[in-house]
């Protein structure tokens, strides 16, 4: 399988425990996204890579939230101290672009995330 | 104006209806635009790219009107496999993408 591929799929936590979340984007792609989805909702975006360098984050990146792609490869997404209001879809997508031109962003099938 | 608007529906219709979804944006410099599809608990794929006045692939056409600042997705001939939620997408800066809450359509038989 060449798609994007996310682990774990799901993952059920306790509040205040920390967990990590690994995305592995398509291979010749140089840009690598994290997005989050609650019930009812629209995915919303927390951040971008190209290549190695974070590039911009969201607002709701909190404090709590990293995020790494240390060899511009797969990526971690890591929170810090879990809150219920965490309990979400998390949505990694890659995509190629050259230069500045918005191009198809490819999802995976995404982590959920349970905080009890 | 929120930054992507769509009417949540559900829109429920029958086999080989034709229907429509609407879709409102606040960034009046955005230029390209996307309709993503996503299937209960599946992520969301690429139905169609909007760069101009429109786009047709089969039974989806999808019109802009920046006048307006809207977008359209209409499906004919609707199929059963065509359930699913709708989700209208803008691009914002260089990378992010800003999805609306999604259409959802349920076409029954």
């Amino acid at each position: 399988d060449t798609g994007v591929s996310q682990n774990p799929r799901h993952k059920i936590t306790k509040r205040g425990q920390n967990v990590t979340f690994r995305c592995d984007p398509i291979s010749e792609h140089n840009r690598l996204y994290w997005y989050r989805q609650t019930l009812g909702q629209g995915p919303e975006f927390l951040t971008y890579f190209q290549n190695e360098a974070q590039l911009e984050k969201s607002r709701l990146l909190s404090d709590r939230f990293s995020a790494e792609r240390p060899k511009g490869s797969f990526s971690t997404l890591e929170i810090q101290r879990t809150e219920q209001g965490d309990s979400a879809m998390y949505l990694c997508a890659s995509s190629w672009v050259p230069g500045l031109t918005i191009n198809e962003q490819f999802f995976g099938p995404g982590t959920r995330l349970t905080v009890l | 104006r929120k930054e992507v608007e769509q009417d949540p529906g559900p829109f429920n219709v029958p086999e080989g209806a034709t229907v429509a979804f609407n879709c409102t944006y606040s960034n009046s410099a955005s230029q390209s635009f996307f309709w993503y599809r996503q299937d209960c608990r599946k992520e969301p794929k690429l139905l169609m790219s909007v760069y101009s006045s429109g786009n047709e692939d089969g039974r989806f056409t999808a019109q802009l009107n920046r006048a307006s600042q809207y977008i359209s997705l209409l499906i004919r001939d609707s199929k059963l496999s065509d359930s699913a939620t709708y989700l209208c997408v803008v691009p914002k800066g260089r990378a992010a993408l800003i999805f609306g809450k999604g259409t959802t359509l349920s076409v029954s038989s």
